[in-house]
């Protein structure tokens, strides 16, 4: 099976910091790759498909690049409300796995 | 607007069985794949298992073998997941999440609130 690694684990930044996490691939997935913002106590939610689509409704300060093995999340100027954890997760065949997420917060 | 409800969460002894139940409001249910994933206290998201638009094509992760068995019933706008013989590691959070996708996978773009299995003895 494809195994998913993240890094890093956890990252803290100041708001308006530009923040980049990227999620790794044991072998080539394409562009079948989503990401998912989980903020504590609350119910994942998608942020990005198809590696760099940006879901509707979520804030344009997110972005996702990447193809093959390496995809990177990017938030252009973070705010205090993009705390949380965030998984990046394969679909390109079962089993559909989750990254271990990377945690942001603000320093 | 979308809804997903899971509902059949509890504490359970080791070795028993439960079924959990999502159901589904908002959208054409048969338009579209469902997934089980949980998350275990403190942990991350695990994906537990698929199933597409019209029950035919299933896939369970090997984590939980022949044990979890997906299903769906179209006419009643809910999906299912059969959990036998439970061991205190499936203790977690069950979310039931909508695919944007009928046949394959494009995302999960709706979750459920989530309901807690918790194996104990």
């Amino acid at each position: 099976d494809i195994q998913l690694t993240q890094s890093p684990s956890s990252l803290s930044a100041s708001v308006g910091d530009r923040v980049t996490m990227t999620c790794r691939a044991s072998q080539g997935i394409i562009n079948y790759l989503a990401w998912y913002q989980q903020k504590p106590g609350r119910v994942p939610k998608l942020l990005i498909y198809a590696a760099s689509t940006l879901q509707s409704g979520v804030p344009s300060r997110f972005s996702g690049s990447g193809s093959g093995t390496d995809f990177t999340l990017t938030i252009s100027s973070l705010q205090p409300e993009d705390v949380a954890t965030y998984y990046c997760q394969k679909y390109n065949s079962d089993p559909f796995t989750f990254g271990p997420g990377t945690k942001v917060d603000i320093k | 607007q979308v809804q997903l409800v899971e509902s059949g969460g509890g504490v359970v002894q080791p070795g028993r069985s439960l079924r959990l139940s999502c159901e589904a409001s908002g959208f054409t249910f048969s338009s579209y794949g469902m997934h089980w994933v949980r998350q275990a206290p403190g942990k991350g998201l695990e994906w537990v298992a698929v199933i597409w638009f019209d029950g035919r094509s299933k896939y369970t992760a090997d984590s939980v073998g022949g044990r979890f068995t997906i299903s769906r019933d179209n006419s009643k706008n809910t999906l299912y997941l059969q959990v036998n013989s439970l061991r205190p590691e499936d203790t977690a959070v069950y979310y039931c999440a909508k695919d944007m996708g009928a046949v394959s996978a494009r995302g999960a773009d709706y979750w459920g609130q989530g309901t807690l299995v918790a194996v104990s003895s």
